[in-house]
């Protein structure tokens, strides 16, 4: 069975420094969507692309965060500088197409633990 | 703008007994309906949806839900619990077919031997 690869699993990191994620979607699925799930809650939109391009990253804390998905196959979620509060798991999806009636296929996750 | 509740934190109960997670939903036209699993520091499994036609949709692992269009809810169900369904479960909804799918918080349950 396919799977949206992700990584790393685990990251610890020191405030103030810059971390990324990496994420691999199902082959052909031209939507990638990143969630962020902060413990004890449902996981929330941060932005997604549809192929290279960003559909949506209302979400998104800009002055921090930036995402990419340059050849509109992997993708890649930047922090800089990371923060306390940005201690979370990071989910990413992804569907054949934008208007699926599917759901999303999600990755295993990577739980960034900032310190 | 979409919605999801679900308003237990916790469902507790024993293995063999039936069991609910409960969910309603807000959405302005018509909703696509989803129910996740998660497993400690996994992902998100799908486990089954409802787009249209029978109210009650069957999934994985013997679980199914039932969209109540009065109600706007979409309760997961299984006749008879097992110990390893614990897990956190999640509801999730999206309006037609071009939103993104808002989360609900997550509901534990946990089934005791």
């Amino acid at each position: 069975e396919a799977e949206v690869a992700q990584s790393p699993r685990y990251k610890i990191t020191e405030k103030s420094q810059a971390v990324a994620f990496w994420c691999d979607p199902i082959s052909g699925h031209a939507t990638l969507y990143w969630y962020r799930q902060i413990l004890g809650q449902g996981p929330e939109l941060l932005v997604q692309f549809q192929d290279e391009s960003v559909v949506d990253d209302s979400q998104l804390p800009k002055d921090r965060f930036s995402a990419e998905r340059l050849k509109g196959v992997d993708s890649t979620l930047k922090i800089q500088p990371a923060e306390l509060g940005d201690s979370a798991m990071y989910l990413c999806a992804s569907s054949l197409v934008v208007d699926s009636h599917g759901g999303y296929t999600f990755g295993s996750g990577t739980r960034l633990t900032v310190v | 703008a979409q919605s999801v509740a679900q308003p237990e934190d916790q469902v507790n109960v024993a293995e063999g007994n039936p069991l609910t997670v409960k969910c309603t939903y807000s959405v302005s036209g018509n909703p696509y309906l989803f129910w996740y699993v998660q497993y400690p520091n996994r992902g998100l499994q799908f486990l089954l949806k409802y787009i249209t036609g029978d109210n009650l949709v069957k999934g994985s692992y013997g679980f199914e839900a039932e969209f109540n269009k009065s109600q706007t809810s979409f309760h997961l169900k299984k006749p008879s619990a097992l110990v390893s369904d614990s897990a956190l479960y999640f509801c999730a909804v999206r309006e037609g077919g071009y939103s993104t799918l808002t989360f609900g918080k997550g509901t534990m349950l946990l089934v005791s031997p």
